[in-house]
């Protein structure tokens, strides 16, 4: 079963609306997670790195007004797209680091649709 | 920075078909490699990977070997399966191991 469990699995929104997507881990504690996003045909781009208690690190070219990530527990770390515009329309995935094993595990994925 | 090129799909093979996947990197120092797979409707999920020059991972009857002089990491199966229709992404790791960088991944179906 799932470890990694990523919510909604599909999502529509407004323009200008913000949209929250929640990447719980479940049987383990991950002081680090990953936020991912996948343009179609394309490569799995790495987002922002997300550590509990602490701000995320975003990677170069993202908003991060624009990408709200907050991890505020060792299990739940949410990304918050904000005044979405149809341009943000991707899938989105996470990944959660386990603190104990040295193990990496990916949520099931998010898709977002902005119209 | 760190790059991986994957070999493009789809990939369409006969059930018992040789299958490989082409990967190659460009990475900084010796990054650990890794094989992931997306079935229809889940998460990616850890096939399999290696640490160092010439090791082998393998799952499942899939295998790929580190090869540091040519820096790439083949995906390869003897006889494919149904099952395993999926998309397939080849990834490096650097020193943060969480964090990955992703080929553009290959789309594998396999008709029977």
């Amino acid at each position: 079963g799932a470890v990694v469990s990523q919510h909604p699995s599909w999502v529509i929104c407004k323009s200008g609306t913000s949209v929250k997507i929640e990447c719980r881990s479940l049987d383990f504690q991950a002081t680090t997670m990953f936020w991912y996003r996948q343009f179609p045909k394309q490569s799995l781009m790495l987002m922002a790195t997300s550590n509990e208690g602490s701000k995320a690190t975003y990677e170069q070219g993202v908003e991060k007004d624009k990408f709200l990530i907050n991890h505020a527990s060792l299990t739940l770390s949410t990304l918050t797209v904000t005044s979405a515009h149809p341009e943000d329309s991707s899938f989105y995935i996470c990944s959660a680091h386990s603190d104990s094993g040295n193990t990496i595990y990916f949520g099931e994925g998010s898709w977002l649709t902005v119209v | 920075g760190d790059s991986v090129t994957q070999m493009e799909g789809p990939v369409t093979l006969s059930e018992e078909a040789f299958l490989t996947i082409n990967c190659t990197y460009t990475a900084t120092g010796y990054p650990s490699l890794f094989w992931y797979v997306q079935y229809p409707g889940e998460g990616l999920q850890l096939l399999l990977k290696a640490t160092k020059a010439d090791d082998k991972g393998s799952n499942k009857g899939f295998e790929a070997t580190y090869r540091k002089e040519t820096t790439s990491f083949h995906l390869e199966k003897g006889s494919v399966q149904v099952s395993d229709s999926a998309v397939y992404f080849c990834g490096i790791g650097g020193t943060s191991y969480g964090k990955l960088t992703f080929g553009q991944g290959t789309i594998l179906t396999v008709h029977p």
